[in-house]
């Protein structure tokens, strides 16, 4: 069974800081997908970014990227000068190629400070 | 707004008891999913209907039902209702081209169940 372990339960910076996120995964599968989703207070799931595994460049939306590691099974979420609105919880997201299902991180809670 | 949509917003009852939960896809998904949020955890998968039919089971327990119905909504029943079972619940949708690799999943705002 696939697995996804987020180290940082809580993280703060200031405002217009860069801020790196750490996600960790446990698959057999070659081919997958990886995915950051961020929830705001309002508890909605908002998708940031994705990653196909066959993909050997990292995905990049706006402020934020991905530094994916395979041989590593490591995916960390970059986010660029930091906005307040960036406050939120952030889900490291796995789905091997053909079964539908997400299986998430426990979460890494963000605040950007003023 | 994703498009899917999720009745109640919040849900109070007692324990022992038994409720249901509404979702409506994004127009033109066929599939549907649910997964568990308890207390700020990540999330976890229940289940997936794909057209009306049970397509993958996650750690749902026995106590939990669902069905997709012909105009595609679904519902989650809970029955035997345990304090433990206080959580968020959301319903996500795509629409699940099996050529494809992925389809992303769109989720609805949730059902926040408290079980006193």
């Amino acid at each position: 069974a696939q697995t996804v372990t987020q180290s940082q339960p809580e993280m703060s910076v200031q405002e217009a800081e860069t801020v790196t996120l750490s996600c960790t995964y446990d698959t057999s599968e070659s081919n997958y997908y990886l995915f950051w989703y961020k929830q705001p207070p309002s508890r909605q799931m908002i998708l940031v970014i994705r990653q196909e595994a066959y993909k050997q460049q990292n995905a990049t939306e706006n402020r934020f990227s991905v530094n994916f590691q395979k041989a590593a099974k490591s995916f960390s979420l970059k986010i660029s000068d930091s906005q307040l609105g960036d406050t939120a919880m952030y889900f490291c997201a796995f789905s091997s190629q053909g079964a539908q299902k997400l299986v998430f991180g426990q979460g890494t809670r963000l605040t950007i400070n003023p | 707004d994703s498009g899917v949509t999720q009745t109640p917003k919040h849900l109070i009852t007692a324990t022992g008891q038994r409720v249901t939960l509404r979702c409506s896809p994004r127009s033109g998904d066929l599939s549907v999913y649910w997964y568990q949020q308890s207390l700020d955890q990540g999330l976890q998968f229940l289940i997936q209907y794909y057209n009306g039919e049970e397509r993958a089971k996650g750690n749902i327990l026995e106590r939990f039902s669902a069905q997709q119905f012909p105009d595609l909504h679904s519902e989650l029943n809970l029955s035997s209702l345990e304090l433990g079972d206080s959580a968020l619940y959301f319903c996500a949708s795509s629409v699940t081209l099996f050529s494809a690799g992925y389809n992303e999943q769109f989720f609805g705002p949730g059902t926040r169940l408290t079980v006193l």
